[in-house]
């Protein structure tokens, strides 16, 4: 079974500014680790996802998240952020396996507010 | 190409009624899942069909049911409803073992 732990649930931050959201998982095999944009009212949109290879992955909108096994992390980040990405921010976990698609294990969110 | 459709988008029901919501996959996906989203959390996995057979289930009671169709189509069937059954219902599709697309939802009240 695999967990995932998103410590903060709600980021404020200044228009322009960097902005990190973290993410720990826990699991007893190994993962595929994504990150779903989620705005007012839609669906979940992924944003990045590491599946293998290099641990820095880029995503859409200029996000970029790495992994980092030894501290079983993943965490987002933007340099800087716009208006436009206040939302909430889903970290999930997916163990592999033989069998096809695991199931996705998300975290509790952590809303993203941008100030102007 | 048309992504994860669901329908409807809202509804409505009240306690001890029965509700069907749909799913279309992304052009290409064989696989559907479907997840709870409660208000402020994060989705919940209810259970996931491949080649119209249930694979895997969600910690979800057997109130909540689902079929998929040879056309990779979905529906997601709560009977008995809940006040707590009042919630986002997300369905997403895939195909290997990339990142899943997500459908808008469905919110569904139960009063």
């Amino acid at each position: 079974a695999q967990s995932v732990t998103q410590l903060d649930s709600q980021v404020p931050v200044f228009e322009e500014a960097p902005v990190e959201l973290r993410c720990n998982y826990s699991s007893s095999v190994s993962v595929y680790l994504f990150w779903y944009v989620q705005y007012p009212n839609q669906g979940l949109q992924l944003l990045l996802k590491y599946l293998s290879g290099s641990t820095l992955v880029k995503g859409i909108n200029g996000f970029e998240a790495e992994f980092n096994k030894s501290q079983t992390s993943f965490h987002l980040r933007k340099p800087s952020v716009h208006i436009s990405d206040t939302a909430e921010y889903f970290c999930a976990v997916r163990g592999i396996s033989n069998f096809g698609n695991e199931k996705l294990t998300f975290g509790t969110g952590t809303r993203l507010t941008i100030i102007p | 190409d048309a992504g994860v459709t669901q329908s409807p988008t809202h509804l409505i029901k009240t306690r001890g009624q029965q509700v069907t919501l749909r799913c279309s996959p992304k052009s290409g996906h064989d696989t559907v899942s479907w997840y709870q989203q409660a208000l402020g959390q994060g989705p919940q996995f209810i259970f996931q069909y491949y080649e119209e057979e249930e694979r895997q289930r969600g910690n979800f009671p057997d109130r909540f049911s689902g079929h998929q169709f040879p056309n990779y189509s979905s529906e997601l069937n709560v009977n008995a409803l809940l006040l707590g059954d009042s919630a986002l219902y997300l369905c997403a599709s895939s195909l290997g073992s990339g990142g899943d697309d997500f459908g808008p939802g469905t919110r569904l009240t139960v009063l």
